[in-house]
């Protein structure tokens, strides 16, 4: 499977801050899909974009499905300590197949 | 709520035992994935099932194999581990969407 680019690996931010986060890939998806991982937990579905120029919200949490279809971004507003975690970014070209993964941005956050 | 379980969280095996690592997931799903995740290199692939007794090899199947007797179970062995296959294992399941939705993950040890 393709590796996506996901950018920035780690971000270090304070509370009430917004966050971004974007992935890019050599070829087109389907969907787009936003995952975060806590420690010792496997990865929890956050978003799922299904059209290009799509933009989908989730709480604080909004991404958006680039219109090339080779990118997607995640913003995080007002981050709060819970947001602590690694988000994944993943790319998917047909249904039930596996996913093609970006290495993960670590997010923290300080009170 | 889609649950996906694995047998173990944390698992210590000496190098060259057999290991069997168990995945069962409550949706009915026909696809099931097992996954590696190793610091730096994100999630890999190494088999996936898109029906019972059908699997096929993802991105690094050397040294692992699997075995889907029934649709809610999927197993992941190593036949003879080694310590290079120390790492977090991760399993999945999709229906016909593309959403993929995890089980907690299990951390190998191979001593």
């Amino acid at each position: 499977g393709q590796q996506l680019n996901q950018s920035p690996q780690s971000m270090f931010i304070q509370e009430g801050e917004d966050v971004s986060m974007n992935c890019t890939s050599s070829s087109i998806f389907n969907t787009w899909l936003w995952y975060k991982q806590e420690p010792g937990e496997g990865p929890v579905l956050l978003i799922a974009l299904y059209k290009a120029g799509e933009l989908t919200s989730n709480g604080r949490l909004t991404a958006q499905f680039g219109i090339t279809r080779k990118d997607s971004f995640l913003n995080i507003s007002a981050s709060i300590p819970s947001d602590v975690g690694i988000y994944f970014c993943a790319g998917q070209l047909r249904s039930g197949y596996a996913l093609n993964f970006g290495k993960g941005t670590s997010l923290l956050v300080t009170p | 709520d889609v649950k996906v379980t694995q047998s173990s969280r944390y698992l210590v095996k000496r190098t060259g035992e057999k290991v069997f690592l168990e995945c069962v997931q409550d949706m009915d799903h026909e696809n099931m994935f097992w996954y590696r995740q190793d610091p730096g290199l994100g999630l890999r692939l190494i088999y996936f099932s898109y029906d019972v007794k059908m699997k096929e090899k993802g991105d690094i199947p050397e040294g692992y194999s699997v075995s889907r007797e029934k649709k809610e179970r999927f197993s992941l062995i190593l036949e003879s581990a080694s310590t290079n296959q120390t790492s977090m294992y991760l399993c999945a399941s999709s229906g016909n969407t593309y959403e993929q939705y995890f089980g907690p993950g299990t951390r190998l040890t191979v001593t």
